[in-house]
Order: C-alpha cells, then sequence, then structure tokens
C-alpha cells in the first residue's frame, strides 16, 4: 500500500521561509512531485525528484532522499498568494499517490 | 502548452440521474488519463486509469458499473456518474500524460464539481 504523511496546517508571516516536511511508504518509487493547490481549483505543479537532493526553482525549492522515503518542499520570501494547500505526491509507475496536504497560512 | 480542459466546470443533478463529464487535452494526445476524486479537505485520490482505446483500470473500493470511464481519442476521456447518489458529491479532477513525455509527466484539468441532491 501507500502511505503518505505531511502536516495538515502552517502559518508563517509575509517574506519568511516555511519547509513542508512530506514522509512516504510506497510498494514501489519513481518520484515525488509537489503541487500547490488554491481552494476549489485542481492542483499546478510545482517540482518533481526523481534523484537525492535539492533542487532549487525560483522561490521554492524541494528535497528528496530516497533513502529516507523523505521530501521537504521550502518555501522562501513568502508572498500573501503563497496561501494554499501543498500537496505531496509519490509516483509509482505514473500513478500519483496523494498525501492529505498541507494548509499553508500567510499572514500579513 | 500542455493545457487540459474539464466540462462541465460545476454540475447540480438529482439523485439517481447520470452525470457525464468530460476531459479534453487541448493541445496535446494524451495516451494515458486519470481520473481523481477529492472530497473537502481531503486528499486526491485515484479512481482509475485509463487508457485510449482499451478498458480502464479501476482501483481498490471504486465500483466500475457505477464510474463509467471512456476513453475513445487521444484526446477525450469522459467518467459517467450512474444513478448519483448525495455521497457521490465531490470534486472530481482528471489528468492526462502525454504521448511523447517524460513517465512521469501528468497536467490537471481544472475539476468539476458534482453536488447530488
Amino acid at each position: 500500500g501507500q502511505n503518505i504523511d505531511q502536516p495538515t496546517e502552517m502559518t508563517a508571516t509575509e517574506g519568511a521561509i516555511v519547509q513542508i516536511n512530506c514522509t512516504y511508504q510506497t510498494s514501489g518509487f519513481n518520484g515525488l512531485f509537489w503541487y500547490q493547490q488554491h481552494a476549489g481549483e485542481a492542483p499546478t505543479f510545482l517540482s518533481y525528484n526523481v534523484l537525492d537532493g535539492l533542487e532549487e526553482k525560483g522561490r521554492f525549492s524541494s528535497f528528496l532522499s530516497r533513502s529516507k522515503g523523505y521530501s521537504y518542499l521550502l518555501l522562501k520570501e513568502l508572498q500573501m498568494k503563497d496561501s494554499a494547500s501543498y500537496l505531496c505526491a509519490a509516483s509509482n509507475d505514473y500513478k500519483l499517490s496523494f498525501g492529505a496536504g498541507t494548509t499553508v497560512t500567510v499572514r500579513a | 502548452g500542455a493545457v487540459v480542459s474539464q466540462h462541465p466546470s460545476w454540475v447540480i443533478c438529482k439523485s439517481g440521474t447520470s452525470v457525464k463529464i468530460e476531459c479534453r487535452s487541448l493541445d496535446f494526445q494524451a495516451t494515458t488519463m486519470f481520473w481523481y476524486r477529492q472530497f473537502p479537505k481531503q486528499s486526491l485520490m485515484l479512481m482509475a486509469t485509463s487508457n485510449e482505446g482499451s478498458k480502464a483500470t479501476y482501483e481498490q473500493g471504486v465500483e466500475k458499473d457505477k464510474f463509467l470511464i471512456n476513453h475513445a481519442s487521444l484526446t477525450l476521456s469522459t467518467l459517467t456518474v450512474t444513478s448519483a447518489h448525495p455521497e457521490d458529491s465531490s470534486f472530481y479532477i482528471c489528468s492526462a500524460r502525454p504521448r511523447a513525455s517524460g513517465k512521469d509527466t501528468q497536467y490537471f484539468g481544472p475539476g468539476t464539481r458534482l453536488t447530488v441532491l
């Protein structure tokens, strides 16, 4: 089976940094996705890690450790528009298994 | 590029009726499309995998006779919720995997909100 864990909620102030952790236990694994989802909308792609290490893309970075079954998404210089749910998803043979999502609230 | 549309965006229907949701890849061909369901404050749950020209593969616990999937072309998949009941009210999201892409690339549609009265 698939087990994807991430925190339910996080709150931070504008301009700060927030790190969202995700641990996964899956029967097969190709890579780890992070998506952003605003309420009532479909997820939008943020990052995809296949190899161990850090991938940086502007204000967002994602890290993967395959041996530890662990990933994190780092959001820097937080803006109000970053308030959303962030979904961690493990990929196995084209199929995605999603975590429950972490709701990030950015306060002024 | 890589745009996926869904129609309708939202639908309200009476209990016992059937509802069809379309998922289209607008600017690419999709060999595989996926159908997800998301209840409020919960994550996306994969319902089925749809391959063009063949039968869909359903996840455990998803009734294939209730959720009919047709993937008749490389740009269109449809999900029909038959004999809908209030517990089927949910946000249905499709995604499409481009024909010429890396294995794990998927693009999501905007979702369809279904409310069954």
